[in-house]
């Protein structure tokens, strides 16, 4: 079975840098996604890990540790848009099916 | 088209009533989800279908959910005898390569 956790909650500062975590134990690890939900909208695809490291990607940069069960995606330079819920969700190998975390709810504030 | 589509948007239905979800994944891709998210929680697994393969059913929370994918495309979920804790939007994904894209929803209530 898979069993992810992250925070539920985070509150950051305009132009600050926030991390958010994310843990994991599954059978048949198939890479790590973080994805983008804004209120009353569809999840947005944001990164995919599949090995050990750091992903960067403009703004956003994600990380994974295999061996660990751990991931998180850093957020730089905050904008008041960045204010959504990160959903972290992990591949598995048995069809690359997607199970989500409960999503973490990040406020931007002034 | 582009994306994925879903219909209709949004769903209001008497309580007890059935109701009919569709879903229209991206051309070509074989795995299709369906994920239910109530208000201000996380994405709750309902099922997943990967090519010809049997789908996985182990998400749905009762006997009255069921869902099909005609042709390896068009997928519909269907509720049967509504409840009001039915109430939800619906997200269906289809990934390539495991990257999921998804849908706008159909919003559901059931008064």
């Amino acid at each position: 079975g898979q069993n992810i956790d992250q925070p539920t909650e985070m509150t950051a500062t305009e132009g600050a840098i926030v991390q958010i975590n994310c843990t994991y134990q599954t059978s048949g690890f198939n890479g790590l996604f973080w994805y983008q939900q804004h209120a009353g909208e569809a999840p947005t695809f944001l990164s995919y890990n599949v090995l050990d490291g750091l992903e960067e990607k403009g703004r956003f940069s994600s990380f994974l540790s295999r061996s660990k069960g751990y991931s998180y995606l850093l957020l730089k330079e905050l904008q008041m848009k960045d204010s959504a819920s990160y959903l972290c969700a992990v591949g598995n190998n048995a069809g690359n099916m997607l199970t989500f975390g409960g999503g973490t709810r990040l406020m931007v504030k002034p | 088209g582009a994306g994925v589509s879903q219909s209709p948007s949004n769903k209001v239905t008497e309580k007890g009533k059935d109701v009919e979800l569709r879903c229209d994944p991206i051309s070509g891709h074989t795995a299709l989800y369906w994920y239910r998210q109530s208000l201000g929680q996380g994405l709750e697994f309902l099922i997943y279908f990967q090519g010809n393969s049997a789908p996985d059913k182990s998400g749905l929370p009762s006997d009255r959910f069921s869902a099909e994918r005609t042709g390896g495309s068009v997928s519909t979920l269907t509720i049967q005898r509504t409840q009001q804790e039915d109430s939800a939007v619906y997200l269906c994904a289809s990934s390539a390569l495991g990257i999921g894209t998804f849908g706008s929803g159909t919003r559901l209530t059931v008064v």
